[in-house]
């Protein structure tokens, strides 16, 4: 079974523009959560969507924001970039089981430059 | 709040010394412990998942192990391949299907 795709694997912006990243999760995985990876804050959740719907969101400004499509393929958009915004962008995929532990598998990540 | 914190921060081991490595964790109806490893410049890679007190899951060299408040990584005589990151992150019954991460213990293990 294939693994979480993402793509681009890097991207390079310069302030003030926006980028749009993309995550395949595996196959019958249909919640993605997206998670930004930065040394000094370490992992951090940003959003997750299942059937379409947001259904969790951390605490990012509203620069952040995704969508998923209906064969739970994922994006998420960065507007007006900061040089803050550098980091790993990481896609998750689970089955979402509505009991007990879900398992997040992650994708290789999209390394993001800002400059 | 809820926290992860992961002791130590890095670890140097040489090759065939075995050690642990620690994540304690303060969180609210606790529904899974996950323990990734992670390669630089890499996505986490899922190794395991620990529900209950009590519970151990092995894979290979490691050992991971579970109680009330905290759990540990075990290497058993660790290889250079062993080096990675290796992070800890619980799901918790306040944060859906999202994960709360530890900042994750560096180890290095030399030939």
């Amino acid at each position: 079974k294939a693994g979480v795709t993402q793509t681009p694997r890097y991207l390079i912006k310069t302030r003030g523009q926006q980028v749009t990243l993309s995550c395949s999760p595996i196959s019958g995985h249909r919640s993605v959560s997206w998670y930004q990876q930065t040394p000094g804050q370490g992992l951090q959740f940003l959003f997750e969507y299942f059937s379409e719907t947001q259904r969790n969101k951390g605490n990012f400004p509203g620069r952040f924001s995704g969508r998923q499509f209906s064969n739970s393929r994922s994006e998420m958009n960065v507007s007006t970039l900061e040089l803050g915004d550098s980091a790993l962008y990481l896609c998750a995929s689970s089955q979402r089981r509505t009991s007990g532990y879900n398992e997040q598998f992650f994708g290789p990540g999209t390394r993001l430059t800002v400059l | 709040e809820d926290q992860v914190t992961q002791s130590p921060e890095a670890l140097r081991l040489q090759e065939g010394e075995s050690s642990s490595l620690n994540c304690s964790y303060t969180v609210s109806g606790l529904r899974g412990l996950f323990w990734y490893r992670q390669d630089p410049g890499k996505g986490p890679e899922f190794l395991f998942t620990l529900y209950s007190a009590g519970e151990e899951k092995e894979k290979e060299r490691l050992k991971a192990t579970l109680t009330k408040k905290e759990s540990f990584l075990h290497i058993t005589a660790p290889k250079p391949e062993d080096s990675a990151t290796y992070l800890c992150a619980v799901q918790a019954g306040n944060y859906g299907q999202n994960f709360v991460f530890g900042p994750g213990t560096r180890l290095s293990v030399l030939p």
